[in-house]
């Protein structure tokens, strides 16, 4: 079964600018969360997405935002860029199955913002 | 206030030995717990989880430990190889609240040394 895939790999943008990435999950996971990933403040979460409504949102500002479609897939963008959004942005997608709940990451999208 | 927290940034462990890595939380809530292994340039992988109804769940060389009164988990990785070496991640969750939503720790990183 394919992992959890995430488009583009590498994003350079300049301050102001808005950007969208896209994450696929594993087939029959209805559920894509996303994390951002910085060396100071490690993986938080932003949000997550479960039958093409937001389940959850994390303490980010409202330029950050989201959404899941159909099939599953998901984007999020980001609105009026600053350099504090330079960071690894990571998609992870979940089956839930009762009490156990793990969620799969895809390899991330590295945003620098200059 | 994070509610999960690692204490050790790094641990140097030589091949072959156990390897010890710990993990306490705050929020009495979380009754979910996992832990991720992470690679520069990719996504974290994962690796075990456990329930609170558990104090124990093993996984080849992988073993979690869960102490509820204490607040406190811990991955043993016997026998530690060099491979091992990477970042691990503790994550929470409740269920109830999202499970989407992992609260993470900000990491340790494991050096296993031939």
């Amino acid at each position: 079964k394919a992992g959890v895939t995430q488009t583009p790999r590498y994003l350079i943008k300049t301050r102001g600018q808005q950007v969208t990435l896209s994450c696929s999950p594993i087939s029959g996971h209805r559920s894509v969360s996303w994390y951002q990933q910085t060396p100071g403040q490690g993986l938080q979460f932003l949000f997550e997405y479960f039958s093409e409504t937001q389940r959850n949102k994390g303490n980010f500002p409202g330029r950050f935002s989201g959404r899941q479609f159909s099939n599953s897939r998901s984007e999020m963008n980001v609105s009026t860029l600053e350099l504090g959004d330079s960071a690894l942005y990571l998609c992870a997608s979940g089956n839930e199955q009762g009490f156990t709940y793990e969620q799969y990451f895809g390899p991330g999208t590295r945003l620098t913002v200059t | 206030d994070q509610q999960v927290k690692q204490n050790s940034p790094s641990l140097s462990v030589q091949e072959g030995r156990i390897s010890i890595l710990n993990c306490d939380y705050t929020n009495s809530m979380f009754d979910y717990f996992l832990w991720y292994k992470k690679y520069p340039a990719e996504g974290p992988t994962f690796l075990i989880s456990i329930s609170s109804i558990k104090d124990k769940n093993e996984d080849g060389r992988f073993t979690v430990f869960l102490n509820k009164s204490a607040k406190h988990l811990s991955l043993h990785i016997v026998p530690s190889q060099p491979g091992d070496s990477a970042v691990y991640f503790c994550a929470a969750s409740y269920y109830g609240g999202s499970q989407g939503n992992l609260i993470f720790g900000k990491g340790t990183k494991l050096s296993v040394k031939p």
